[in-house]
């Protein structure tokens, strides 16, 4: 039972490289979710799909974007990244999107 | 729009002590309120949820939390703490009536320690 899958769990960059982080689910949600967590900030909402075929910024955007590519995945883009960009990014998923949402287990990005 | 306020952003008991984590929360409509536990190097789980029905709710690991809409608060509670316990717990609001684009909304978050 996989739930909610990030890949990858880590990765080091270097300032303006781009990564694409991957997040698939298995439990047939309608909508998914990507946040960023960084030390007393909380988590932090980038971007959300409340459904298949579209897509919403949710708090913190900029520097991001991100790609439905079916109702099982959803993934994020840094473009050109920022020491800033610096955090640890959890996927998430739900039914609907005011239900419980299901949290993967991250990947901690490190950009020098 | 909908918000939650947990204040402070550590408490720190002894094991065998009552835990009591607030959560106070704003909107303007009846909403859904969570409570999520991380640790260490994991994702958020769900610890329980309330959806309208009874107001206590128990959740996993015996806690609980009680929705109290005259004082709009929703604390979690646990009657003897174990050291397992310490983590960072949050909680989260959402407004079930504005259909897709109604979302949860997380508060910062808090940590729990547990003293020997």
């Amino acid at each position: 039972n996989a739930g909610v899958t990030q890949t990858p769990k880590f990765q080091v960059l270097k300032t303006g490289q781009s990564m694409t982080l991957q997040c698939a689910q298995d439990m047939n949600h309608n909508s998914m979710y990507w946040y960023r967590q960084d030390p007393g900030m909380g988590l932090r909402l980038i971007y959300y799909s409340a459904s298949e075929g579209t897509t919403d910024k949710g708090e913190v955007p900029n520097g991001y974007n991100v790609s439905r590519l079916n109702k099982r995945e959803f993934s994020l883009r840094l473009e050109s990244a920022a020491p800033s960009q610096t955090s640890v990014y959890f996927c998430a998923s739900s039914p609907f999107s005011w239900q419980p949402q299901h949290f993967g287990d991250g990947t901690r990005l490190s950009i020098l | 729009a909908q918000s939650v306020t947990q204040l402070g952003s550590h408490v720190s008991v002894s094991e065998g002590a009552l835990v009591l984590l607030r959560c106070n929360y704003s909107s303007s409509v009846p909403p859904y309120l969570f409570w999520y536990v991380q640790y260490p190097n994991q994702g958020l789980q769900l610890l329980l949820k309330y959806t309208s029905a009874a107001t206590l709710v128990k959740g996993i690991n015996g806690f609980e939390a009680e929705f109290k809409k005259s004082e709009t608060s929703f604390h979690l509670t646990k009657p003897s703490a174990h050291m397992s316990d310490a983590a960072e717990y949050f909680c989260a609001v959402s407004d079930p009536h504005t259909g897709a684009n109604s979302k949860l909304t997380f508060g910062k978050g808090i940590t729990l320690s547990v003293r020997p």
